[in-house]
């Protein structure tokens, strides 16, 4: 399996401009999450999915922010409009809940600098 | 809310030499999940090793162990012979039971690997 796959690996924009990140699990897992990790803050959940559906949104900062899983294969995370602040690694994790041996798999991760 | 705590930012140990890093964790759930995740400079995530809190028996992994000590809610990752390539950032990470497949993380442990 090609593990998760997440695009661009890099990102450099200008405050204001909206960003699209990019991410498709492993084929069959059933659960989504994007984290946020930062020097100030460390590694924090933002979103998870259970087959597509958002279970818990409480981590995502604020309104600028949005994610989507329109399929099993594909999610987005947004932000409109790009602050200096949101400047991080995103990472999207992926797992499959099978005899509660659930483990997260984690993509290669987005850097984002946003100037 | 469940709090992990990893108290040495940084370690070193010789190369072939054994280490232990050292993880703490408050939760009043009885049904829970440990990992450690491993990040080299690439940045990608790694999972090492994970223990069910229902096992008393602690998971090994070649090279990898943990002491679990479900009573002190301690979860320490021994690394046996040390090798260059373990030189990382290594994150001690918490899940619930089901119905709680967020990960909380620790701040991290840097382990730098001496030739």
């Amino acid at each position: 399996d090609a593990g998760v796959i997440q695009s661009p690996r890099h990102e450099v924009t200008e405050m204001g401009q909206e960003v699209t990140l990019r991410c498709k699990p492993i084929s069959g897992h059933d659960y989504l999450f994007w984290y946020r990790q930062t020097m100030m803050r460390g590694l924090e959940l933002l979103i998870y999915f259970n087959n597509n559906v958002p279970i818990d949104d409480s981590g995502m900062p604020e309104d600028r922010f949005s994610a989507k899983m329109p399929n099993a294969s594909f999610s987005t995370l947004k932000i409109q409009p790009s602050e200096p602040r949101d400047s991080a690694v995103y990472f999207c994790a992926s797992s499959l809940l099978a005899g509660g041996r659930e483990t997260q798999y984690f993509g290669p991760g987005t850097r984002l600098l946003v100037l | 809310a469940q709090t992990v705590t990893q108290s040495q930012p940084e370690m070193s140990v010789q190369e072939a030499e054994t280490v232990t890093l050292s993880c703490t964790y408050d939760t009043s759930e009885s049904d829970y999940y440990l990992f450690w995740y491993k990040q080299p400079p690439s940045r990608q995530m790694i999972l090492v090793i994970r223990q069910e809190a229902y096992k008393q028996q602690n998971a090994t992994e070649n090279r990898f162990s943990v002491n679990f000590q479900k009573a002190a809610k301690s979860f320490s990752l021994k690394i046996s012979d040390s090798q260059l390539g373990d030189a990382a950032m290594y994150f001690c990470a918490y899940r619930g039971g089901f119905g709680n497949e967020k990960l909380t993380f620790g701040t991290g442990t840097r382990l730098t690997i001496i030739p």
